[in-house]
């Protein structure tokens, strides 16, 4: 059985001060995890993934997350939030990869404020 | 890379009637594709796993009878929802796993029923 829990629901931030979206999972497998970004009635875009290899994953547009076994987190961060990063993101764990199915955080509301 | 395109990417419908969501893999082949559903501010919700040439498997609680999904081909599944009803009406979203590992999903369908 794997979960995933997000632990903020929203996050506002200043544009130009640091991100933190957290995220916990648990996974009887080693897991590989994920985050998405969905912008409004848009579809998923993946961010980075994170499947056994570097502990530090580098994702798109600045994003990166890191993995912690110890603390079974994979909390994803950006230096500086832009304007255009306000969306739902969504942590996300998977037991292997290729044919099972994602098991999606309940996910986390960026706003970004001027 | 790979691209899932999933069609139409809105639709309207009047109760009762049925509709047809495609999804196609664009040069590759999808060995798997996962159905999601989505409810306003919510996340996204596993409805059911299909495999190329076999019956799709359904999540507890999703109606096979009502969400009917074929999965003929390597490049294309699609998912049927029958007899829609207004509580239907959601944003569904296909993913589509390969060989090389990975997942990548179709822009999604908002459907309402009215």
């Amino acid at each position: 059985a794997q979960s995933v829990t997000q632990l903020d629901s929203h996050v506002s931030v200043s544009e130009g001060t640091p991100v933190l979206l957290r995220c916990n999972y648990s996974s009887s497998y080693s897991p590989s995890l994920f985050w998405y970004v969905q912008h409004p009635n848009k579809g998923l875009q993946l961010l980075l993934k994170y499947t056994s290899a570097a502990t530090l994953v580098k994702g798109i547009n600045g994003f990166e997350a890191e993995f912690k076994k110890s603390e079974t987190s994979f909390h994803l961060t950006k230096p500086s939030a832009h304007m255009s990063d306000a969306a739902e993101y969504f942590c996300v764990v998977s037991a292997g990869t290729g044919r099972r199915a994602l098991t999606f955080g309940s996910g986390t509301r960026l706003q970004v404020q001027p | 890379g790979a691209v899932v395109s999933q069609h139409p990417s809105w639709v309207i419908c009047k109760s009762g009637t049925s509709v047809k969501i495609e999804c196609r893999s664009l040069d590759f082949q999808a060995t798997t594709m996962f159905w999601y559903r989505q409810f306003p501010k919510q996340s996204l919700m596993l409805m059911a796993t299909s495999n190329e040439g076999s019956k799709a498997t359904y999540e507890q609680g999703v109606e096979k009878d009502k969400f009917l999904i074929n999965h003929a081909s390597l490049t294309l599944s699609t998912l049927t929802v029958t007899s829609a009803h207004p509580e239907d009406s959601s944003f569904y979203i296909c993913s589509a796993s390969f060989r090389s590992g990975g997942y990548t999903f179709g822009s999604g369908t908002r459907l309402t029923v009215v």
